[in-house]
């Protein structure tokens, strides 16, 4: 059964550092891996959509990598900012768009 | 621009009633899913759609059904709401194929509370 892992659960930073949140998979078996934002009482709003044949994506600040073998994925955030704090969630899709989430971190950028 | 839509934003019910959360979306793709947020487990599939006439469980279907009689919507039924069933619902839709990149885009989410 495949399982998402995401660490830290939560994380703080002073702004303007550049950080990285994991995420980890157990079965490699993936057709893509996508990278959501949620603000508190929101939605998901996509960031990143990697194919299982690609190595990373890039979007302004944002640059999400995918290790398919070794099961995981890593989504930098360069030059952080207030506005970029929300919850970060990864998800995998294991048959033709059916995902399975990760629990999240949640970041806060702190001025 | 397309969307997701969904109906109502909050709802409250009593228990062992039936409540039913419209999801409408103007993106026109075939697959469409239904997941539930809680705190603890995270996101979770209910049900999901690859097209008209196509339904099918996920996860953690138990209570719940949906049906899809056209492309636009896709209505996730309780069919009498327990207070296990206390949560957010968001709807999803997606598109495969070779000209599409599976990328999954999400409504805004009902606050359901079962009292």
């Amino acid at each position: 059964k495949q399982e998402v892992t995401q660490i830290p659960a939560a994380l703080s930073v002073p702004e303007g550092e550049n950080l990285v949140l994991n995420c980890s998979f157990t079965d490699s078996a993936i057709y893509n891996l996508q990278w959501f934002r949620q603000d508190p009482g929101k939605g998901l709003t996509s960031l990143l959509l990697i194919q299982s044949s690609q190595r990373e994506q890039t979007s302004g600040r944002l640059n999400a990598s995918l290790d398919k073998s070794s099961g995981r994925s890593t989504l930098y955030i360069a030059a952080s900012q207030p506005g970029d704090s929300a919850t970060y969630l990864c998800a995998v899709n294991v048959d033709t768009g059916k995902l399975i989430f990760g629990q999240g971190t949640t970041l806060q950028v702190k001025p | 621009d397309a969307e997701i839509t969904q109906s109502p934003r909050h709802k409250i019910t009593e228990t062992g009633r039936q409540v039913t959360l419209a999801c409408h979306q103007t993106w026109n793709h075939n697959n469409m899913f239904w997941y539930r947020q809680d705190l603890g487990h995270g996101l979770r599939l209910i049900h999901y759609s690859y097209g008209v006439q196509d339904t099918n469980k996920g996860e953690v279907s138990d209570g719940y059904s949906v049906s899809r009689s056209n492309t636009e919507d896709l209505p996730l039924t309780l069919e009498s709401a327990a207070s296990s069933q206390t949560s957010v619902y968001f709807c999803a839709s997606s598109e495969v194929g070779l000209a599409a990149s599976g990328e999954q885009y999400f409504g805004p989410g009902t606050r359901l509370t079962v009292t």
